[in-house]
């Protein structure tokens, strides 16, 4: 769905499903890419990253995807758990400033 | 292996007054970054202390002020509190600062910071 104001977009699947979250970044120079999960009064928790030099990298039940020609960034979680119900964010980095993050998706996942 | 810790986790101060945050970087780490999570958003970068120094600083007020301690720990002080200023506010560390390649930052738990 859309993201208004202070709604995050919400992606809700039944557990067993694949879930694919994405996300779309803003500057050209940006070549390291993190997602990060956050669950309910929690810090951000370092999932997977990847490097502008690749477009695939797999991880334990995780994938990211890169597509610098449209500047577009996914996370595919396999296998969806109720323990992977939160908020995940994708943040990008050029080497010169800090972690820019973007608005975040909610991730429901029903037993 | 001690990840990154934070105190207190949670704060109630009044409008005008001031707060320090504390912040223990992960083992190994040497660079602390401080960001403020407002309710529904992602963490807003506000500065980066490596050597002691801040490196970057976000797009926020002088009342935001740092201090990093040659144990790598930092603190963040806010003066003259605001009602904006509640939030999450969460500290991050890495191996060496994000415009050198320390750009894998690891999250503490956050101090969630209540303006009345």
């Amino acid at each position: 769905g859309e993201s208004v104001g202070l709604h995050l977009p919400t992606l809700s699947v039944q557990e067993g499903d694949n879930s694919i979250i994405n996300c779309a970044y803003s500057n050209s120079a940006s070549d390291y890419f993190i997602w990060y999960k956050q669950e309910s009064g929690k810090g951000p928790q370092f999932i997977i990253d990847i490097r502008s030099n690749m477009d695939k990298r797999q991880g334990q039940r995780v994938t990211v995807l890169l597509n610098k020609t449209v500047k577009h960034l996914s996370l595919q979680i396999a296998a969806t758990q109720p323990g992977d119900s939160a908020v995940y964010f994708c943040a990008e980095n050029d080497g010169y400033s800090t972690l820019t993050f973007g608005k975040g998706t909610m991730l429901l996942v029903s037993p | 292996d001690a990840g990154v810790t934070q105190s207190p986790t949670h704060l109630i101060k009044t409008r005008g007054q001031q707060v320090t945050l504390r912040c223990s970087p992960k083992s190994g780490h040497d660079t602390v970054s401080w960001y403020q999570q407002a309710l529904g958003q992602g963490p807003q970068f506000i500065f980066q202390y490596y050597e002691e120094e801040e490196r970057q600083r976000g797009n926020f007020p002088d009342r935001f002020s740092g201090h990093q301690f040659p144990n790598y720990s930092s603190e963040l002080n806010v003066n003259a509190l605001l009602l904006g200023d509640s939030a999450l506010y969460l500290c991050a560390s890495s191996r060496g600062p994000t415009g050198t390649g320390g750009r894998e930052q690891y999250f503490g738990p956050g101090t969630r910071l209540t303006v009345t």
